[in-house]
């Protein structure tokens, strides 16, 4: 079993939509929980962070863990084409003491 | 305040060569990471030091591969002799603390022919 899974994409949304990111991982000692949003060429940029089971909103995006379903998802409200990019989730294992990235999801915000 | 600094920002080497990398931390940042991202894949790490410290460097192909932090500030990643499959992009992140919110740098991106 992979240490976390997202589903590769592309994930397609309207313009104006809600884009729902989701990602699940295996380690139960997962502390931390990170969103990064990573364009074509350029390095990961850390959008969002989680530690407590819930949402967490900042702007236009939510973040949202569920602990107990080993579950976390990033939702981005009134989608726009700059939204377009690669979302990359991450855990911090208390157990390994080290983050562990997904392979990421491809957004495309059609206009 | 200033982001994490890599240079160069690309290199091209023949395989065998050697070639090195350098990473200036954001300020205060006691934590620093190198990872090693391929096309269509999240990053890996490779190594990760406290201050001066390398604290977790099990997947650092030590045969090619060497790092260091001194003075526990920036920090070089070394490979030699370079192989066809060491072509990626290799980027450095610094964290303040336990809570690993990581910061990119803008990589380094690497291709051996």
């Amino acid at each position: 079993q992979k240490e976390v899974e997202q589903n590769s994409g592309p994930l397609s949304v309207p313009e104006g939509a809600i884009a729902s990111l989701n990602c699940t991982y295996s380690d139960r000692g997962s502390q931390s929980f990170f969103w990064y949003r990573q364009y074509s060429g350029k390095s990961p940029e850390l959008i969002m962070f989680i530690y407590s089971n819930g949402d967490k909103e900042d702007g236009r995006f939510t973040a949202q863990l569920n602990k107990a379903s080993q579950y976390v998802s990033l939702l981005i409200r009134d989608s726009q084409p700059s939204d377009s990019a690669t979302y990359l989730c991450a855990f911090f294992s208390g157990g390994y003491q080290k983050v562990t990235f997904g392979i990421g999801t491809k957004l495309q915000v059609i206009p | 305040e200033a982001g994490v600094v890599q240079s160069p920002r690309y290199k091209i080497i023949e395989k065998k060569q050697p070639v090195a990398f350098w990473c200036n931390p954001i300020s205060g940042h006691n934590t620093l990471y190198w990872y090693l991202q391929n096309l269509g894949q999240g990053p890996e790490l490779l190594i990760r030091y406290e201050n001066e410290e390398a604290v977790d460097d099990s997947q650092l192909p030590k045969d090619r591969f060497s790092a260091e932090r001194l003075k526990g500030v920036d920090s070089t990643l070394k490979i030699q002799p370079a192989e066809l499959g060491d072509s990626a992009v290799y980027l450095c992140a610094s964290s303040l603390g336990e809570r690993n919110e990581q910061y990119f740098g803008p990589g380094t991106r690497l291709t051996v022919t």
